[in-house]
């Protein structure tokens, strides 16, 4: 079973602050999903990432997709409280499985 | 269409009843995931339909959970009989053919065993 790691678990920062969570596996991924939770809500996709090395942005989100695909990473730029949530990877395949999640806190 | 929907939002019942949640997939999906959410152990993928078929099982903690899929528009997960260690967020989600195509969430059954 691949194992999905991520880093950190719980992160406070001040708005406007960047930052950088990651998710590591124990083997290659397929592709790999990020998702964001909100508090009594079901997750939502950001993006997909398949290609080694590929980078993707949305607005002020960044998401690298390591060389090996054994990684990824998110960074957020200038974040804001409406940036609050628990942020989560996925190896997808036929099935999805997840990481344990960032929970990220901006405070204004 | 009105996305996954899942009954009830919430519920409560007694160390030892049947619980039985419910699930409507997006018209046409073709994937159909059941997870379960806890502090502890994050969102556990529980089983998955491909079809109506359920293809792993391998998450489903053990012979007090079972799940069908009777048609493409309805799922159930049922646990029977159920206990405190139970309690936790249980949420289904549908997914189209395709192995990059974007999981959509239900809102979630919040289930409190007492």
């Amino acid at each position: 079973t691949q194992l999905l790691e991520q880093s950190p678990q719980f992160l406070s920062i001040q708005e406007g602050e960047n930052l950088t969570v990651y998710c590591n596996s124990s083997s290659v991924f397929s592709s790999l999903q990020w998702y964001r939770q909100e508090p009594g809500e079901g997750p939502v996709l950001l993006v997909t990432v398949v290609t080694g090395g590929e980078v993707k942005k949305l607005k002020r989100l960044t998401f690298q997709f390591g060389d090996a695909r054994k990684d990824s990473s998110l960074h957020i730029t200038a974040a804001q409280p409406g940036d609050t949530g628990l942020y989560l990877c996925a190896q997808v395949d036929n099935d999805m499985r997840f990481g344990a999640g960032t929970r990220l806190t901006v405070k204004p | 269409d009105a996305g996954v929907i899942q009954s009830p939002r919430h519920e409560v019942t007694e160390m030892g009843q049947e619980v039985t949640l419910r699930c409507k997939p997006i018209s046409g999906h073709d994937y159909l995931f059941w997870y379960r959410q806890t502090m502890m152990r994050g969102l556990e993928l529980l089983i998955y339909f491909n079809n109506n078929v359920p293809i792993d099982d391998s998450g489903m903690p053990e012979d007090r959970f079972s799940a069908k899929m009777p048609n493409a528009s309805f799922s159930t997960l049922k646990i029977q009989p159920s206990e405190p260690r139970d309690s936790a967020v249980y949420f289904c989600a549908s997914r189209d053919r395709g192995l990059n195509t974007e999981a959509f969430f239900g809102q979630g059954t919040r289930l409190t065993v007492v």
